[in-house]
């Protein structure tokens, strides 16, 4: 089945830089989405980004879908930016498969 | 814009008693999907429903666990003797059918805790 890396594990940030979150799968896929786990515990769909490129405000993602990887950018971070970043990827129709998630600290 | 619900939002159980957690899809989906987190730990697919029949299941999904689509607006997982181990975060997902994105949208979540 599909497998999914994601790093760096961790990540702790400056308010203000930029960053990058990347994330490996496997196999070829029909779904790809980036979430943010807030400090509830809520899962935020970020992006739904299969192949190609998607901005919204200071986030952007780009994947690549014929070499297997996403990457999640963050500018100019807040604070409220800190939480964890799962990636998930799967076929169509079927289960999305998790990454171990990155966790973000945004200190101010 | 259109959300998934779940209640309730947390949940204390005994060791040994059932539980039902409850969501409601976004109205016009057809594809159903639990998924849990163990904290600390990243989110495991659970189970998949479409059609009125399970579509795929994992591991985790034994005999213990059930799900139902008792009527057209809710869909329901049955924990039938909880075990410690099955404290987590419990997140409920649809999809639409034929969609462009194939984005599945997520609930808020159900914390069970089995003491």
């Amino acid at each position: 089945g599909i497998q999914v890396e994601q790093s760096p594990p961790d990540l702790i940030l400056q308010e203000g830089a930029n960053s990058t979150l990347r994330c490996n799968f496997s196999d070829s896929v029909n779904n790809l989405q980036w979430f943010h786990q807030n400090p509830w515990g809520q899962l935020i769909n970020l992006f739904y980004i299969p192949s190609g490129t998607k901005q919204n405000g200071r986030l952007s993602a780009t994947t690549v879908a014929t070499e297997r990887y996403s990457l999640l950018y963050i500018s100019s971070s807040q604070t409220t930016d800190s939480g964890v970043y799962f990636c998930a990827a799967g076929e169509y129709g079927n289960k999305l498969v998790f990454g171990a998630g990155t966790i973000l600290r945004v200190k101010s | 814009e259109p959300e998934v619900t779940q209640t309730p939002s947390h949940q204390v159980t005994q060791m040994g008693q059932e539980v039902i957690l409850r969501c409601v899809p976004i109205s016009n989906h057809l594809y159903f999907y639990w998924y849990r987190q163990i904290l600390g730990q990243k989110v495991e697919f659970l189970v998949s429903f479409y059609n009125n029949e399970i579509s795929e299941k994992s591991e985790i999904f034994d005999d213990q666990f059930s799900v139902e689509r008792p009527d057209g607006s809710n869909f329901t997982l049955k924990i039938r003797s909880t075990k410690l181990e099955d404290s987590a975060m419990y997140f409920c997902a649809s999809k639409a059918e034929y969609s462009i994105p194939e984005t599945q949208y997520f609930g808020p979540g159900t914390r069970l805790l089995v003491l």
